[in-house]
C-alpha cells in the first residue's frame, strides 16, 4: 500500500534559522512527490513538486524540497524561516499506476518564533 | 479570475439530515477530489473524478456520496449514513495525466458541525 509519513507533528525554529520539514514515503514504483501549506481555516496552497531531474527542487516563497530515492525521502526545506512561515505543510504523493490518486502525510506543524 | 470556488464556508446539519456540499472548478480540469480533514490525521480521500460521469471510491466513502454530471462541477453529499460528519471537507481538482502540470489544486473548505 501506498503510504506517507510525517515523522514530526510540529517543528519549531527562531526567525532566520534554517528549517527542515520531513516526509519519507513508500510507494511502489516512480510515484511524483508534492508540499504544500495550509493557513488556519483555508484550503492547501502547492509549493513544490518533484517529477524528475534535479533532486533539488525549488518553489514558492523560497522553499526547497530535496528529494533522496535510496531514503525514500522528501524533505522540506528553507535556508531562513519567517514568522510568516508558520503554518501545517503536508507531503503527499501520487500513485504511479494512477497519478489521479494522491495519498497524504498527517501534516507537521511548522511554529517560527520572533 | 480561475480556481476552485466551494460552499458553504460553514454548514451546520441536524441529526438525519443530508447535506450537499458545493464545489465548481473552472480551471478546465478533468479531474476532482474529495478530502475529509480531522485533527491530527491529515487528508482522506472520499471519493475522485477521473472524467465526466465517472467516480470511484476512495478510503472513506461509506456515508457519502457524489455526481459529475459537468466537469466544472463535482458536488459531495454527506447522508444520515455518515455517523460522525463533523469534519473540514476540501474539494480539489487536477489535470488529470501523467504530464507535468499535475498537481491537484485546492478549495478554502467547508467547515461542516453536526448540531
Amino acid at each position: 500500500a501506498q503510504s506517507v509519513a510525517q515523522p514530526e507533528d510540529q517543528v519549531n525554529v527562531a526567525e532566520g534559522n534554517p528549517l527542515t520539514v520531513k516526509c519519507t514515503y513508500s510507494v511502489s514504483g516512480n510515484p511524483y512527490l508534492f508540499w504544500y501549506v495550509q493557513y488556519p481555516n483555508r484550503g492547501l496552497q502547492f509549493l513544490l513538486k518533484y517529477i524528475t531531474g534535479d533532486n533539488l527542487v525549488k518553489g514558492s516563497y523560497g522553499f526547497e524540497a530535496e528529494f533522496n530515492k535510496s531514503q525514500t525521502s522528501f524533505h522540506l526545506k528553507k535556508p531562513s524561516a519567517l514568522v510568516s512561515d508558520s503554518a501545517l505543510y503536508f507531503c503527499a504523493v501520487s500513485d504511479p499506476y494512477n497519478f489521479n490518486k494522491f495519498y497524504f502525510g498527517s501534516g507537521t506543524k511548522l511554529n517560527v518564533k520572533p | 479570475d480561475g480556481g476552485i470556488t466551494q460552499s458553504p464556508k460553514y454548514l451546520f446539519r441536524k441529526e438525519g439530515q443530508n447535506v450537499t456540499l458545493s464545489c465548481e472548478q473552472n480551471l478546465n480540469h478533468d479531474a476532482m477530489y474529495w478530502y475529509r480533514q480531522d485533527p491530527g490525521q491529515g487528508l482522506r480521500l472520499i471519493y475522485y473524478s477521473q472524467i465526466v460521469n465517472d467516480f470511484q471510491k476512495g478510503d472513506i466513502a461509506e456515508g457519502y456520496s457524489v455526481s459529475r454530471e459537468k466537469k466544472e462541477s463535482f458536488p459531495l453529499t454527506v447522508t444520515s449514513a455518515q455517523k460522525n460528519p463533523t469534519a473540514f471537507y476540501l474539494c480539489a481538482s487536477s489535470l488529470g495525466d501523467r504530464g507535468e502540470n499535475t498537481e491537484a489544486f485546492f478549495g478554502q473548505g467547508t467547515r461542516l458541525t453536526v448540531v
